[in-house]
């Protein structure tokens, strides 16, 4: 079966150190990946997207690894602060076989706690 | 984010009563989506809009329709609503050109006793 694989045991770190989250898939072939985040009791808001075709993206803090021969995208946040925490998304844009229209599945999420 | 809204933003009902749920964006995007987010399960797509001519089903459809009023707005309903349908619902939009990025509304909570 297809799936998308996010930690779904929150991740707790201190305040300065580098967050790392995991999205792992099986049996997908993604032209690109997003990464999203969501608050408790809001909508998701999109942070990144990354390229079949490219190995790592960056935007301010946040970096995004994407290695479609291990079927994985890392996420990283630096210097990370308190106001951080929230869950993260990853999304995978997939062709649905019986549309032939292109949609997002997304994972579970990770929730990341960062401690002051 | 203003730009996608959705109402009503709680709602309880009854089982077997007929709901909608409602979403309008002032973004202009023509692609338009419903999720509902249940705990421990992510986003799961419903039914989702490239145009107002365009309505296809997405991975959990049974048990709820969908109707595109105009551009800018994509209604959802539950014709018979039953206890597992509670849930988190969103609305949101793209472009889809070049990249699917999604705008999401603030989401509707759905109780069904």
């Amino acid at each position: 079966s297809q799936k998308i694989e996010q930690n779904s045991e929150a991740l707790n770190i201190q305040e300065g150190k580098t967050a790392t989250l995991t999205c792992n898939y099986t049996n997908y072939s993604p032209a690109y990946l997003q990464w999203y985040r969501q608050d408790p009791g809001r909508g998701p808001v999109f942070l990144l997207l990354i390229r079949e075709n490219e190995k790592e993206k960056r935007k301010e803090r946040l970096k995004v690894t994407f290695d479609t021969t291990l079927k994985q995208s890392l996420f990283h946040i630096t210097a990370s602060q308190p106001a951080d925490s929230a869950t993260y998304l990853c999304a995978l844009d997939l062709y649905q076989l019986d549309t032939g229209r292109r949609a997002l599945t997304f994972g579970s999420g990770t929730r990341l706690q960062v401690q002051p | 984010d203003a730009d996608v809204t959705q109402t009503p933003r709680n709602r309880i009902t009854k089982t077997g009563k007929r709901i909608m749920l409602e979403c309008s964006q002032t973004k202009g995007h023509d692609r338009m989506y419903w999720y509902r987010q249940d705990p421990g399960l992510g986003l799961r797509l419903i039914y989702y809009s490239f145009d107002v001519k365009d309505i296809n089903k997405g991975e959990i459809s049974d048990g709820y329709s969908v109707s595109r009023q105009a551009q800018a707005k994509f209604s959802l309903s539950l014709e018979s609503a039953i206890p597992n349908q509670t849930a988190l619902y969103f609305c949101a939009t793209s472009t889809g050109v070049p990249y699917n990025e999604q705008f999401f509304g603030p989401g509707t909570r759905l109780t069904v006793l």
